[in-house]
């Protein structure tokens, strides 16, 4: 199993806080990113990371912001949870950008927030 | 813009049965590959199978198999004789050779496998 770590794996937050959602990795792969699974959408890209410090938007960014200061580490804020946050987010790495490299998901953070 | 369509919801059968899971992606890409993904109740994603655009042999894993046709834009995952471990869900994606080459996922299926 890739060595894929989340951390909260399940977090329960008042609106309007703000949230960080840690993904840790000790593959040593230059790429990382974060889904949300939600019904009915299956998995959708809020942000990647192709280095330190090197990240930038996917499909549902708004309301997120991401930060890569060492490349085992990828965290996602949530700067003022809301409701339409609640989802499961998942972590993905992969080990180049290539079409035929898979990505490896962590084990998924679910985030309730009420 | 790249798609990928899981049309089926939720399936259920009961041990032994076949069953086929469908996926239609949609791409512009010349160039691209198409995976599957098995998300079983625990919740984590397993990676099952990759396939290029350029190879449409049918691939046969054990109990799975895919069908890729390229004619019809799809890779059907079919599990022969159906088990209660095979219950979770399944999702299919989509990477391209344009852009971030991001991987596009379906809305995925939920198998059921009764006893």
């Amino acid at each position: 199993d890739a060595g894929i770590t989340q951390s909260p794996r399940h977090k329960v937050t008042e609106t309007g806080t703000p949230v960080t959602l840690r993904c840790h990795q000790t593959e040593n792969h230059r790429y990382m990113y974060w889904y949300r699974q939600d019904p009915g959408h299956g998995l959708r890209l809020i942000h990647y990371s192709y280095g330190v410090k090197d990240t930038d938007k996917g499909e549902v960014s708004d309301g997120y912001s991401v930060s890569r200061s060492k490349t085992e580490d990828f965290l996602l804020t949530l700067e003022s949870a809301t409701s339409s946050q609640t989802s499961v987010y998942f972590c993905a790495i992969s080990e180049s950008q290539g079409m035929n490299t898979e990505a490896f998901f962590g084990q998924g953070t679910r985030l309730t927030v009420v | 813009a790249q798609k990928v369509t899981q049309a089926q919801t939720e399936i259920s059968v009961v041990e032994k049965e076949d069953v086929t899971l469908d996926c239609v992606y949609e791409t512009r890409d010349t160039t691209y590959y198409l995976f599957w993904y098995k998300q079983p109740p625990s919740g984590e994603l397993v990676f099952l199978i990759r396939r290029n655009s350029f190879d449409e042999q049918n691939e046969i894993s054990g109990r799975y198999s895919w069908n890729f046709q390229k004619s019809t834009s799809s890779f059907n995952f079919t599990i022969t004789a159906s088990q209660v471990v095979d219950s979770a869900v399944y999702f299919c994606a989509l990477r391209g050779n344009t852009g971030f080459q991001k991987l596009v996922f379906g809305t995925g299926t939920r198998l059921l496998v009764s006893p």
